[in-house]
Protein backbone atom coordinates (compact mmCIF):
# COMPACT_ATOMS: atom_id res chain seq x y z
CA UNK A 1 0.00 0.00 0.00
CA UNK A 2 1.38 3.46 -0.85
CA UNK A 3 2.07 5.68 1.62
CA UNK A 4 1.25 9.77 2.16
CA UNK A 5 2.92 11.20 -1.18
CA UNK A 6 4.13 14.73 -0.82
CA UNK A 7 6.36 16.68 -3.71
CA UNK A 8 7.99 18.19 -4.01
CA UNK A 9 11.15 16.93 -1.21
CA UNK A 10 12.90 20.38 -1.23
CA UNK A 11 12.05 23.44 -2.34
CA UNK A 12 14.49 26.40 -2.47
CA UNK A 13 13.31 30.20 -3.22
CA UNK A 14 13.45 33.70 -2.33
CA UNK A 15 11.68 35.61 -0.32
CA UNK A 16 8.53 37.33 -1.74
CA UNK A 17 8.36 34.28 -4.28
CA UNK A 18 5.22 32.39 -4.34
CA UNK A 19 5.69 28.09 -3.39
CA UNK A 20 3.20 25.49 -3.57
CA UNK A 21 3.66 21.52 -1.82
CA UNK A 22 1.85 18.73 -3.00
CA UNK A 23 -0.05 16.08 -0.99
CA UNK A 24 -1.27 12.59 -1.95
CA UNK A 25 -2.98 11.17 0.83
CA UNK A 26 -3.13 7.26 1.63
CA UNK A 27 -6.36 6.01 -0.83
CA UNK A 28 -9.36 5.77 1.89
CA UNK A 29 -8.05 8.43 4.27
CA UNK A 30 -10.89 10.96 4.78
CA UNK A 31 -8.88 12.94 6.79
CA UNK A 32 -5.94 15.04 5.60
CA UNK A 33 -3.54 17.66 7.81
CA UNK A 34 -0.79 19.78 6.98
CA UNK A 35 1.69 20.18 9.09
CA UNK A 36 4.77 23.44 10.04
CA UNK A 37 7.90 21.52 11.36
CA UNK A 38 10.09 24.02 12.73
CA UNK A 39 13.98 22.58 13.55
CA UNK A 40 14.10 21.02 16.84
CA UNK A 41 10.32 21.19 17.42
CA UNK A 42 7.69 19.00 17.12
CA UNK A 43 4.93 18.88 14.27
CA UNK A 44 2.45 21.73 14.75
CA UNK A 45 -1.17 21.72 12.72
CA UNK A 46 -1.58 24.47 10.06
CA UNK A 47 -5.05 22.73 9.03
CA UNK A 48 -7.03 19.95 8.40
CA UNK A 49 -9.44 18.55 6.58
CA UNK A 50 -12.65 16.20 6.91
CA UNK A 51 -12.98 15.14 2.90
CA UNK A 52 -12.81 18.50 1.13
CA UNK A 53 -13.83 21.05 4.29
CA UNK A 54 -11.33 22.89 6.02
CA UNK A 55 -12.69 21.83 9.93
CA UNK A 56 -9.82 23.23 11.49
CA UNK A 57 -7.53 26.15 10.33
CA UNK A 58 -7.06 28.00 13.70
CA UNK A 59 -3.44 28.02 13.24
CA UNK A 60 -3.29 28.62 9.37
CA UNK A 61 -1.31 32.71 8.36
CA UNK A 62 -4.32 33.17 6.25
CA UNK A 63 -2.15 36.39 4.97
CA UNK A 64 0.08 34.66 3.01
CA UNK A 65 -0.96 31.22 3.49
CA UNK A 66 -3.57 28.87 1.26
CA UNK A 67 -4.65 25.59 0.84
CA UNK A 68 -6.86 23.25 -0.86
CA UNK A 69 -8.59 20.21 -0.86
CA UNK A 70 -11.29 20.32 -4.07
CA UNK A 71 -12.22 16.82 -4.49
CA UNK A 72 -11.58 15.58 -0.94
CA UNK A 73 -8.68 14.18 -2.15
CA UNK A 74 -5.37 15.27 -3.23
CA UNK A 75 -4.36 18.98 -1.41
CA UNK A 76 -2.29 21.85 -2.39
CA UNK A 77 -0.68 24.39 0.18
CA UNK A 78 0.64 27.63 -1.02
CA UNK A 79 2.35 30.62 0.60
CA UNK A 80 2.29 34.26 -1.43
CA UNK A 81 4.86 35.85 -0.83
CA UNK A 82 7.30 33.67 1.34
CA UNK A 83 8.96 35.53 4.19
CA UNK A 84 12.32 34.07 5.76
CA UNK A 85 10.84 32.29 8.15
CA UNK A 86 8.78 30.09 6.59
CA UNK A 87 12.03 28.49 6.40
CA UNK A 88 11.04 25.09 7.53
CA UNK A 89 9.52 21.23 6.75
CA UNK A 90 6.33 21.29 5.81
CA UNK A 91 4.62 17.62 6.36
CA UNK A 92 1.45 16.52 5.05
CA UNK A 93 -0.59 14.05 6.85
CA UNK A 94 -4.21 11.46 6.69
CA UNK A 95 -6.11 9.38 9.23
CA UNK A 96 -9.10 7.13 8.30
CA UNK A 97 -11.56 10.15 9.66
CA UNK A 98 -14.45 10.73 12.29
CA UNK A 99 -16.52 8.19 10.22
CA UNK A 100 -13.79 5.75 11.93
CA UNK A 101 -15.41 6.10 15.04
CA UNK A 102 -12.10 6.45 17.07
CA UNK A 103 -8.94 9.19 17.49
CA UNK A 104 -6.64 6.88 14.58
CA UNK A 105 -3.38 7.23 13.99
CA UNK A 106 -2.12 9.70 11.40
CA UNK A 107 0.07 8.52 8.64
CA UNK A 108 2.84 10.79 7.59
CA UNK A 109 4.59 11.64 4.25
CA UNK A 110 8.54 12.35 4.41
CA UNK A 111 7.88 16.30 3.98
CA UNK A 112 8.54 19.10 1.68
CA UNK A 113 11.80 21.05 2.93
CA UNK A 114 11.43 24.48 2.23
CA UNK A 115 14.43 27.12 2.16
CA UNK A 116 13.50 30.94 1.81
CA UNK A 117 16.69 33.15 0.86
CA UNK B 1 -5.19 24.34 25.97
CA UNK B 2 -3.51 20.86 25.40
CA UNK B 3 0.46 20.43 26.01
CA UNK B 4 3.46 17.85 25.81
CA UNK B 5 6.32 18.01 27.72
CA UNK B 6 9.27 15.26 26.55
CA UNK B 7 12.20 16.90 29.25
CA UNK B 8 14.99 15.54 27.91
CA UNK B 9 16.41 16.99 24.18
CA UNK B 10 18.37 13.57 24.30
CA UNK B 11 18.63 10.52 25.49
CA UNK B 12 22.22 8.10 25.22
CA UNK B 13 21.93 4.79 25.90
CA UNK B 14 24.13 1.08 25.35
CA UNK B 15 22.91 -1.50 23.02
CA UNK B 16 21.43 -4.11 25.27
CA UNK B 17 20.31 -1.69 27.38
CA UNK B 18 16.59 -1.20 28.64
CA UNK B 19 15.85 2.39 27.41
CA UNK B 20 13.47 4.97 28.97
CA UNK B 21 11.74 7.97 26.79
CA UNK B 22 10.05 10.50 29.10
CA UNK B 23 6.98 12.23 28.29
CA UNK B 24 4.12 13.89 30.33
CA UNK B 25 0.78 15.38 29.04
CA UNK B 26 -1.89 18.37 30.02
CA UNK B 27 -5.19 18.14 28.95
CA UNK B 28 -8.92 18.62 30.15
CA UNK B 29 -10.52 15.33 30.21
CA UNK B 30 -8.95 11.93 29.25
CA UNK B 31 -6.18 11.72 26.47
CA UNK B 32 -5.63 9.57 23.90
CA UNK B 33 -1.68 9.38 23.81
CA UNK B 34 0.83 8.67 20.95
CA UNK B 35 4.28 7.90 20.46
CA UNK B 36 5.87 8.69 16.89
CA UNK B 37 9.63 7.96 15.46
CA UNK B 38 11.50 10.34 13.03
CA UNK B 39 14.25 8.78 11.00
CA UNK B 40 16.51 11.79 9.00
CA UNK B 41 14.81 13.13 6.33
CA UNK B 42 11.46 10.91 7.25
CA UNK B 43 8.29 11.59 7.78
CA UNK B 44 6.98 10.78 11.13
CA UNK B 45 6.12 7.02 11.99
CA UNK B 46 3.61 5.59 14.40
CA UNK B 47 4.75 3.57 16.88
CA UNK B 48 2.00 2.79 19.54
CA UNK B 49 -1.25 5.02 21.14
CA UNK B 50 -3.00 4.63 24.31
CA UNK B 51 -7.05 5.16 23.96
CA UNK B 52 -8.32 3.07 27.31
CA UNK B 53 -8.33 -0.30 28.85
CA UNK B 54 -4.61 -1.60 29.71
CA UNK B 55 -2.16 1.10 31.23
CA UNK B 56 0.87 -0.70 29.29
CA UNK B 57 0.50 -0.05 25.93
CA UNK B 58 2.67 -2.67 23.41
CA UNK B 59 3.86 -1.22 19.81
CA UNK B 60 5.77 -1.65 17.15
CA UNK B 61 9.33 -2.52 17.00
CA UNK B 62 9.36 -3.85 20.92
CA UNK B 63 8.16 -0.78 21.72
CA UNK B 64 5.74 -0.83 24.74
CA UNK B 65 4.60 2.23 26.53
CA UNK B 66 3.11 3.41 30.09
CA UNK B 67 0.00 5.26 30.73
CA UNK B 68 -0.17 6.89 34.36
CA UNK B 69 -3.05 8.90 34.73
CA UNK B 70 -2.09 10.09 38.21
CA UNK B 71 1.57 11.40 36.98
CA UNK B 72 -0.19 12.73 33.65
CA UNK B 73 2.63 10.28 32.26
CA UNK B 74 3.03 8.31 29.18
CA UNK B 75 7.00 7.17 28.96
CA UNK B 76 8.31 5.58 26.23
CA UNK B 77 9.95 1.95 26.72
CA UNK B 78 11.84 -1.00 25.54
CA UNK B 79 13.59 -3.73 27.32
CA UNK B 80 16.88 -4.36 25.18
CA UNK B 81 17.82 -1.41 22.66
CA UNK B 82 19.42 -1.37 19.26
CA UNK B 83 21.06 0.62 17.72
CA UNK B 84 18.61 0.87 14.62
CA UNK B 85 16.74 2.48 17.20
CA UNK B 86 18.64 5.64 17.23
CA UNK B 87 15.90 8.44 15.95
CA UNK B 88 13.83 11.31 17.63
CA UNK B 89 10.88 10.43 19.31
CA UNK B 90 7.74 12.43 19.75
CA UNK B 91 5.31 12.28 22.16
CA UNK B 92 1.59 13.66 21.41
CA UNK B 93 -1.64 14.22 22.86
CA UNK B 94 -5.49 14.65 22.01
CA UNK B 95 -8.81 14.50 24.41
CA UNK B 96 -10.90 12.28 24.11
CA UNK B 97 -13.89 14.49 23.73
CA UNK B 98 -14.06 17.07 20.84
CA UNK B 99 -10.19 16.61 20.19
CA UNK B 100 -11.30 16.26 16.57
CA UNK B 101 -7.67 14.22 16.20
CA UNK B 102 -6.15 17.64 16.50
CA UNK B 103 -2.35 16.63 17.83
CA UNK B 104 0.20 18.56 20.33
CA UNK B 105 3.14 17.56 19.91
CA UNK B 106 5.98 17.15 21.62
CA UNK B 107 9.61 19.07 21.01
CA UNK B 108 11.28 15.91 20.69
CA UNK B 109 13.67 13.58 21.90
CA UNK B 110 16.86 12.61 19.82
CA UNK B 111 17.37 8.40 21.06
CA UNK B 112 20.68 7.37 20.57
CA UNK B 113 21.97 4.08 20.91
CA UNK B 114 25.39 2.80 21.07
CA UNK B 115 27.42 -0.33 20.52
Amino acid sequence: EAGVVQSPRYKIIEKKQPVAFWCNPISGHNTLYWYLQNLGQGPELLIRYENEEAVDDSQLPKDRFSAERLKGVDSTLKIQPAELGDSAVYLCASSLGATSGSIDEQFFGPGTRLTVL
Amino acid sequence: AQSVAQPEDQVNVAEGNPLTVKCTYSVSGNPYLFWYVQYPNRGLQFLLKYITGDNLVKGSYGFEAEFNKSQTSFHLKKPSALVSDSALYFCAVTKRAGGGNKLTFGTGTQLKVEL
